[in-house]
């Protein structure tokens, strides 16, 4: 089992360009986040889906997008780059969303985001 | 809302004991604590459910008062491989929210 991948690791961006990350899992987790992580901060949630067909905003989900297109794969959209999202970012899964109680999560290795 | 995690860092020489605190205004489900080691993603370590359960894994073990929603992170005999970033998650219903960590340096 592979857990958790993210693409790209590093990405360098021009502000106003958009990009796309990706992240898949294999463990068949229902429930899917989105974090960005910056110095000082902590993790902080921009997106999450609870199942596959649902997505809702988390605590930072400004100037970005998200898409789950099947239960394994959840992508992070950034239409327009902004400096103040140099970041990075990591994906995590769990097998249902957190509320229940025991939901850990899973992370993946992180994508390293510059805008420039 | 965040939980507050303390203190922000800490230095340990190897062999020393250190506890992290983290506390939530919210009434908790349970606490979870992962730590993350530089350039690395973070890793569970345990979870913490209500009715005041204590853990252990190794030589770090925990606690969860849940009648003041707060949980300590106990780790004795520290290690050189104890060193990083330490984060408690705050499960309500359903969020999972993350304090902003305590930078742990263990040194020979």
């Amino acid at each position: 089992n592979a857990g958790v991948t993210q693409t790209p690791k590093f990405q360098v961006l021009k502000t106003g360009q958009s990009m796309t990350l990706q992240c898949a899992q294999d463990m068949n987790h229902n429930s899917m986040y989105w974090y960005r992580q910056d110095p000082g901060m902590g993790l902080r949630l921009i997106y999450y889906s609870a199942s596959e067909g649902t997505t809702d905003k988390g605590e930072v989900p400004n100037g970005y997008n998200v898409s789950r297109l099947n239960k394994r794969e959840f992508s992070l959209r950034l239409e327009s780059a902004a400096p103040s999202q140099t970041s990075v970012y990591f994906c995590a899964s769990s097998p249902t969303l957190a509320g229940g109680g025991q939901e850990t999560q899973y992370f993946g290795p992180g994508t390293r985001l510059l805008v420039l | 809302q965040q939980p507050v995690q303390s203190p922000q860092a800490v230095i340990l020489r190897e062999g020393e004991d250190a506890v992290i605190n983290c506390s939530s205004s919210k009434a908790l489900y349970s606490v979870h604590w992962y730590r993350q080691k530089h350039g690395e993603a973070p890793v569970f370590l345990m979870i913490l459910l209500k009715g005041g359960e204590q853990k252990g894994h190794e030589k770090i073990s925990a606690s969860f008062n849940e009648k003041k929603q707060q949980s300590s992170l106990y780790l004795t005999a520290s290690q050189l491989s104890y060193s990083g970033t330490y984060f408690c998650g705050t499960e309500t219903t359903e969020q999972l929210t993350f304090g902003k960590g305590t930078k742990l340096s263990v040194i020979p």
